[in-house]
């Protein structure tokens, strides 16, 4: 199976929105409402953002928020922190019932 | 709450079976699925399988002919074992819940990993 495809890298200044993209196949993204997003910082274990497109888990600030059209997810922070800089993992369940990763987008706070 | 930690040799040698487990606190491993991923050093996650909790798993195709995941209900522990190593099995290993309505695809609690080196 592929990875999921993400730009390498996104950067915005605070306040800023930015969206990150997750290309998929319609075996995967596009054939099911079963895409995640995690964020991890250096050294840390990933962090579920969002999951099922465009559910927010308790506790996840509401500047997060997914979307996908065709076999394109995206997520989108607004009003974008310090904090936030980190490494962002899209995810999908596919056709053969397994899970793919992307690649990975590293978002830079200027 | 539930928390997860990852247990095993932080060295293994090629050729050999690496086997780690995931030891959940906190609640039980009964009604869950659970999940492996890894992640080599500077590199991306890779998903590595699932134990389903109808008991069913599924691997990583590029993984499948080596891997075994599995669920001691009377330990409340995930394991997961990978056989054959090489250098390129070195990666931090973290296990993961499923969340109940994307079980496979949504992992709400992680454990904090473990790096193993596969190296002679």
């Amino acid at each position: 199976q592929s990875a999921l495809t993400q730009s390498a890298s996104v950067s915005g200044s605070p306040g800023q929105s930015i969206t990150i993209s997750c290309a998929g196949t319609s075996s995967d993204v596009g054939g099911y409402n079963y895409v995640s997003w995690y964020q991890q910082h250096p050294g840390k274990a990933p962090k579920l953002m969002i999951y099922e497109v465009s559910n927010r888990p308790s506790g996840v600030s509401d500047r997060f928020s997914g979307s996908k059209s065709g076999n394109t997810a995206s997520l989108t922070i607004s009003g974008l922190q310090a904090e936030d800089e980190a490494d962002y993992y899209c995810t999908s369940f596919t056709s053969s019932r397994t899970v793919v990763f992307g690649g990975g987008t590293k978002v830079t706070v200027l | 709450q539930v928390q997860l930690q990852e247990s095993g040799p932080g060295l293994a040698k090629p050729s050999e079976t690496l086997s780690l487990t995931c030891t959940v606190s906190g609640g039980s491993i009964s009604s869950n699925s659970w999940s492996w991923i890894r992640q080599p050093p500077g590199k991306g996650l890779e998903w590595i399988g699932y134990f389903y909790h109808t008991g069913t798993t599924n691997y990583n195709p590029s993984l499948k002919s080596r891997v075994i995941i599995s669920v001691d209900t009377s330990k409340n522990q995930c394991s997961l074992k990978l056989s054959s190593v090489t250098a390129a099995d070195t990666a931090v290993y973290y296990c993961a819940r499923g969340v109940v309505t994307a079980p496979r695809s949504a992992l709400d609690i992680w454990g904090q990993g473990t790096m193993v080196t596969v190296s002679s």
